[in-house]
Formats: C-alpha cells, sequence, structure tokens
C-alpha cells in the first residue's frame, strides 16, 4: 500500500528565499510522479510531472527530483515569491492501482 | 485545450434534494475518478471508473452513485444529500489507470444545510 509522506507540513518564509520541499513514498514501483500546488479552496493545478525514467523535470522556477529507488522525491523552488503560497502536495503514481495516493502536503507561505 | 470541466463550482442544497455534479473531459481518456476533499482528512476517493460502462467503489462511496454511459461524461449523483457530505469534490481523469498523467477538474464546493 503506497504511502506518501510530506516534510515539512508547513513552511513560512521571506520573499526571495530558494525552498526545498520534500516527498518520500513507501511504494517504488511507479510509474511516475507528479507535483500539484493547491490554493485555498481551489483546485488543484499540476505543476510538474516526472516519468519513472527521468531524474528530474524544470518549469520555470520550479525544479522536481526524483529518487525512485529510495522512494524521494524534491520540489525545489527558486526566489520565491507571495505568489506562491499555496499548498503543494505530491503524488506518486503507480501502474495498475486504481486511485492516486496523496501525502498531507506542504502548506506555503511566501510574506512580502 | 485539454481539460477536465466540473460544474456546478458551487453549490449549497438542502438535505434530501437529489443532485447532480458533472465532469466532462476532452482528452478521450479511458480513467476517471472522484475526489472528495475536507480539513485534516486530504483527497480521499469516492468513485473510479476505467471505462465506459465500469465502475467500482472507492474509500468512500456512502451515499453517492455514479455513471459511466460516454468515455467523456462522469456525473457524480447524491440521491439523499446529507450535511456530512458538505466538501469540496474534485473530478480527475487520465489516459489509462492512476499511474499516468492525471487531470484535475476546478472543484465543486457543496454544501448541504
Amino acid at each position: 500500500k503506497q504511502e506518501v509522506t510530506q516534510i515539512p507540513a508547513a513552511l513560512s518564509v521571506p520573499e526571495g528565499e530558494n525552498l526545498v520541499l520534500n516527498c518520500s513514498f513507501t511504494d517504488s514501483a511507479i510509474y511516475n510522479l507528479q507535483w500539484f500546488r493547491q490554493d485555498p479552496g481551489k483546485g488543484l493545478t499540476s505543476l510538474l510531472l516526472i516519468q519513472s525514467s527521468q531524474r528530474e523535470q524544470t518549469s520555470g522556477r520550479l525544479n522536481a527530483s526524483l529518487d525512485k529507488s529510495s522512494g524521494r522525491s524534491t520540489l525545489y523552488i527558486a526566489a520565491s515569491q507571495p505568489g506562491d503560497s499555496a499548498t503543494y502536495l505530491c503524488v506518486p503514481m503507480n501502474t495498475g492501482f486504481q486511485k492516486l495516493v496523496f501525502g498531507t502536503g506542504t502548506r506555503l507561505l511566501v510574506s512580502p | 485545450e485539454a481539460q477536465v470541466t466540473q460544474n456546478p463550482r458551487y453549490l449549497i442544497t438542502v438535505t434530501g434534494k437529489k443532485l447532480t455534479v458533472t465532469c466532462s473531459q476532452n482528452m478521450n481518456h479511458e480513467y476517471m475518478s472522484w475526489y472528495r476533499q475536507d480539513p485534516g482528512l486530504g483527497l480521499r476517493q469516492i468513485y473510479y471508473s476505467m471505462n465506459v460502462e465500469v465502475t467500482d467503489k472507492g474509500d468512500v462511496p456512502e451515499g453517492y452513485k455514479v455513471s459511466r454511459k460516454e468515455k467523456r461524461n462522469f456525473p457524480l449523483i447524491l440521491e439523499s444529500p446529507s450535511p456530512n457530505q458538505t466538501s469540496l469534490y474534485f473530478c480527475a481523469s487520465s489516459l489509462r489507470d492512476s499511474g499516468t498523467e492525471a487531470f484535475f477538474g476546478q472543484g465543486t464546493r457543496l454544501t448541504v444545510v
């Protein structure tokens, strides 16, 4: 059974800092791993999708790495901005599984 | 544009009054599913569908029904809503099973009074 842990649970930083959000998962037989952000009460926005054959994926100020064998993924946010304030969710994806398993997320607050 | 569309976005209803939340995707995805999100509990799966006419229960199916008559649509039906079904609901789709990239709808905020 896949279990996902995200550390830290909450993070509050001043604008401009570089951030590291950690995700660990118990079943390393994944096909993909997807990072989402969710604004309070809103939908899930896909940030990055890393396929199991990749080690990292970049989009703008975001970089996600994947160490499949150790069951870990890291999301780096460079030069954080107040608009980055949201909850970030890591979702490892196993083929043959009938549901997505979500971590509890990291709640990020970036202050001006 | 590839998307998953849910309607309505917001709904306030009374206990016992049947309602349907629609979900439609334009990506020819086989797999669709419904989740509810509650504070402190994260996202929990209600129902999923692997293809047309193939549906199955998720973790919290009580009080809900679904149907998959067409590939693009996967409505969520609450036959007799109760206050404990007040929640934020998400529809998701992916090409095959849950191992492929997931696309989410914008969410439906349901309040049952």
